[in-house]
């Protein structure tokens, strides 16, 4: 059962254009969401997160929104540059004493953005 | 010196070789990981130091063996894999493990072992 889901595998933008990809999760004791960035045959790359009491970070040109009732996140890209081109994944991380050890990442299985010049 | 460096980049081995990959930080970090990755597919867990202690093992086979000599080494010994065993390796770190302190989880990655069985 996926517990993080990025619907859409993958998704083109125009340079300049916003880019919007999104994520959902199904358990409501995560309390951290990550984004990473990954190019073919690199590790993936930190790119922004946000804790679960907030709503909203923004660094730069990226801003990931949380919406906890809807168990929806989505990061956005603005403006869109060719170098975005990659795949995006969402990550998110249960929280909580009851966590134990099993507090490893959830990841979601990416969604492929093409930014067209 | 803020990277995880992974040696080699590419392996190509056959099903009765041992060989191992390196991965090296010097950030501090104390909890160190071992992940797969297939293409298309997003980081698989597979082990978990923290404090050079094997924290978590993922059920991993034992064909794979991981080894943490000190804070800024990690080791995964390869022996007898089999061809679906080919893909992506990727060693991170983060600065702490602890499953009861809210930290960022943020993991550092390396660029990764691209490990082909033959």
């Amino acid at each position: 059962d996926q517990q993080v889901k990025q619907n859409s595998p993958s998704l083109s933008v125009q340079e300049g254009r916003i880019s919007i990809l999104n994520c959902d999760y199904t358990n409501s004791m995560f309390d951290y969401f990550l984004w990473y960035k990954k190019y073919p045959a690199e590790g993936p790359t930190f790119l922004i997160s946000i804790s679960s009491i907030k709503d909203k970070n923004e660094d730069g040109r990226f801003t990931v929104f949380l919406n906890k009732s809807a168990k929806h996140l989505s990061l956005h890209i603005v403006p869109s540059q060719p170098g975005d081109s990659a795949v995006y994944f969402c990550a998110a991380r249960p929280g909580g004493y009851n966590a134990g050890n099993n507090r490893k990442l959830i990841w979601g299985l990416g969604t492929s953005l093409a930014v067209n010049p | 010196d803020t990277e995880v460096t992974q040696t080699p980049k590419h392996l190509v081995m056959g099903m009765t070789n041992k060989k191992s990959l390196k991965c090296e930080q010097h950030m501090g970090h104390r909890a160190m990981y071992w992940y797969k990755q297939k293409a298309k597919k997003p980081p698989e867990l597979m082990f978990v130091y923290s404090y050079e202690k094997l924290s978590i093992n993922e059920s991993v086979p034992s064909r794979f063996s991981p080894e943490c000599p000190n804070s800024s080494l990690l080791n995964l010994h390869l022996h007898a894999l089999q061809p679906e065993d080919s893909a992506l390796y990727l060693c991170a770190s983060s600065l702490l493990y602890l499953r009861w302190v809210e930290i960022n989880e943020k993991l550092i990655f390396g660029s990764g072992t691209q490990l082909s069985v033959l």
